[in-house]
């Protein structure tokens, strides 16, 4: 199996903060690294795949890199409704797996 | 519009049994691997189980492999999880999701809103 580790678990920003998220396997998975917000009580929304391309309608102010065992997901300028909870996801094996999540709060 | 509507949750006693149902519309259904995954109260996503387009190929998280069973009728649009020999731990909110497949792996690109598992004696 392949674990997935979420730094940090939670970070307080405001409004048109940059915030970086970094998600680290414990193998390399080349770039197959996705990213999704979920806000209380909602389904997951997928913002990112294959590590750094954008989902269709998703805001530009998400963007995604990395390759190997490091990943980060950038919010060039935080936004009132970007407060929610982060997850990357492996999708290198079948088997897949999540991070333990982000929580970005409102400073 | 893509649309994954899930049915089934409730409350059931350790050791019951329970059948989940994710009814598909907006797409071609029978185009599309499908996913489970659940998050139990307060915690992160787990993935349980996938299947592919033509069920051939079926996979489960070690948590639920022998005890749940994955399925899906592409003629009724629909995706199940049986799920047997329920424990406490296994309460969650299980959501069925759709695979983009775009040759990355499995990015879930569609969520249903998610039905409420409880075990509970």
């Amino acid at each position: 199996d392949i674990q997935m580790t979420q730094s940090p678990s939670s970070l307080s920003a405001s409004v048109g903060d940059r915030v970086t998220i970094t998600c680290r396997a414990s193998q390399s998975i080349d770039n197959y690294l996705n990213w999704y917000q979920q806000k209380p009580g909602k389904a997951p929304k997928l913002l990112i795949y294959a590590a750094s391309s954008l989902q269709s309608g998703v805001p530009s102010r998400f963007s995604g890199s990395g390759s190997g065992t490091d990943f980060t997901l950038t919010i060039s300028s935080l936004q009132p409704g970007d407060f929610a909870t982060y997850y990357c996801q492996q999708s290198y094996i079948t088997l897949l797996s999540f991070g333990g999540g982000t929580k970005v709060e409102i400073k | 519009e893509v649309q994954l509507e899930e049915s089934g949750g409730g409350l059931v006693r350790p050791g019951g049994s329970l059948t989940l149902s994710c009814a598909a519309s907006g797409f071609t259904f029978s185009g599309y691997n499908m996913n489970w995954v659940r998050q139990a109260p307060g915690k992160g996503l787990e993935w349980v189980s996938s299947i592919n387009s033509r069920s051939n190929y079926i996979f489960y998280a070690d948590s639920v492999k022998g005890r749940f069973t994955i399925s899906r009728d592409n003629a009724k649009k629909s995706l199940y999880l049986q799920m047997n020999s329920l424990r406490v731990e296994d309460t969650a909110v299980y959501y069925c999701a759709r695979d983009a497949d775009r040759g990355y792996g499995p990015d879930l690109d569609s969520w249903g809103q998610g039905t409420r598992v409880t075990v509970s004696s």
